[in-house]
Order: C-alpha cells, then structure tokens, then sequence
C-alpha cells in the first residue's frame, strides 16, 4: 500500500498484559514517530526515529513503554504491564525527511483499551 | 522543552464565514509550523505549512500567518463550509529542524449550515 499502515487496528488487553503495536512506513521514508492521542486531544509525542537510531524517547511516559526499529523500516511500540491510563489510540507517522523537512504522513492509529 | 498552546479550543461559525485559530510556540529554534486536520475516526492530514523564513502562505480559502518575534501562528480559513468541520492541530518543530513535532490541543471547528 502506499500509506502508512499500522496494526493492529484496535486492541483490548487486560490490565497487566503486554502489547506490541506495528507501524508500517511508507518506504524510503526516514523519519518514524510515534504519538498517543487521548480523547479530545492533540498527539502527544513519544519517540522519534531517523532511520534506526532512536533520537529521541523523551516522551515515553514510563520505563514500561519501548519502541525499537531495527532495520529502518518497520517499528514496534512494545506496551509492558498495561495500565488502564494507557488505554489510547497510538499514532505512527513517516516523513521523507528529517522534522521539519516535510510533510508527517500519519497511519490510522492502534486503538487500545486496558480493561 | 517546547510547549505549543492552541486556543480557541472550540470554535463555531456560520457557513460563509471566516475562522482564526491561534497557536504560540516557546522554543525560538522552531522552523516549521504545520496545520492538521483530523475528521472524527480518522488520521491527522497536513493542510498548509509554512517555515520560518515566510510570514505568510496561501492556499486557496486557507492562510497561515507567522510571526517570530511574538512566536505565534494562526490559521485563517475563508468561505467556510460545512466540510471543514473537523478538529485542527497546531505543530511546531523542536530544537530547530533535527528535532521532532509537538502539537497543540486542537481546536474542535464546526461550521453550522
């Protein structure tokens, strides 16, 4: 597909339970983010990609949340011992360029619940 | 870090009419001041962008506007429809142009027919 691709699609996980949410960027792009997005509000930024190195994780809120991209391409957002303020809808976005480079082309997002 | 705040948080207009939705930003290294717009259940999409070295860009019945020194930007939509109904989201770079995107709060826009 042509767009950013992101699985799955919804998600519900029992507190406690671990989850790993996939993104699939457009190709040849460099730069993958990945944001949270509470109801009713704006993307909260989690960690950003440039190719495979992790530049920055300043906004994981906790040592539970890892986000990995080994080959520059694909990248998991790996939730440990789920909580219930976790339960949001986690963005994926890949740009051609480094930020402010150029357009973030966003996946649909991985709805999760923690019940 | 940066901070990027949005205000009005809702906004509701007449079709026909214009709307202002304004953004302030605290790193003055920031460069690139995007403008998305998100449907219910859908993904953001970039609608206008501009970078720091213009004060204004137009695209059809949308407008951006910078300004450097008072670090804020607004987004001007003229002639609105029903369709741009929608919540917008403010972003601005970190740390110049290695750094990544923070957005605003989002302002909910409804344009009533």
């Amino acid at each position: 597909g042509a767009g950013v691709s992101q699985s799955p699609r919804y998600k519900v996980a029992k507190r406690g339970q671990d989850v790993a949410l996939r993104c699939d960027p457009i190709s040849g792009h460099v730069s993958l983010f990945w944001y949270q997005q509470a109801l009713g509000q704006g993307p909260e930024f989690l960690t950003y990609f440039q190719n495979e190195a992790q530049l920055d994780k300043s906004g994981l809120p906790s040592d539970r949340f890892f986000a990995e991209r080994p080959e520059g391409s694909v990248s998991t957002l790996k939730i440990q011992r789920t909580q219930q303020e976790d339960s949001a809808v986690y963005l994926c976005a890949s740009s051609l360029e480094r930020p402010g480079g150029g357009e973030l082309f966003f996946g649909e997002g991985s709805r999760l619940t923690v019940l | 870090g940066e901070n990027v705040e949005q205000h009005p948080s809702t906004l509701s207009v007449q079709e026909g009419d214009s709307a202002v939705i304004k953004c302030t930003y605290s790193d003055s290294a920031s460069n690139y001041f995007p403008w998305y717009k998100q449907e219910l259940g859908k993904r953001p999409q970039l609608i206008i962008d501009i970078r720091s070295n213009v004060g204004e860009k137009k695209d059809q019945r949308i407008a951006v506007t910078l300004n450097k020194t008072a670090k804020h930007f607004s987004l001007h939509i003229t002639e609105t429809q029903p369709e741009d109904s929608a919540v917008y989201f403010c972003a601005a770079t970190v740390g110049g142009s290695q750094g990544n995107l923070i957005f605003g709060k989002g302002t909910k826009l409804s344009v009533k027919p």
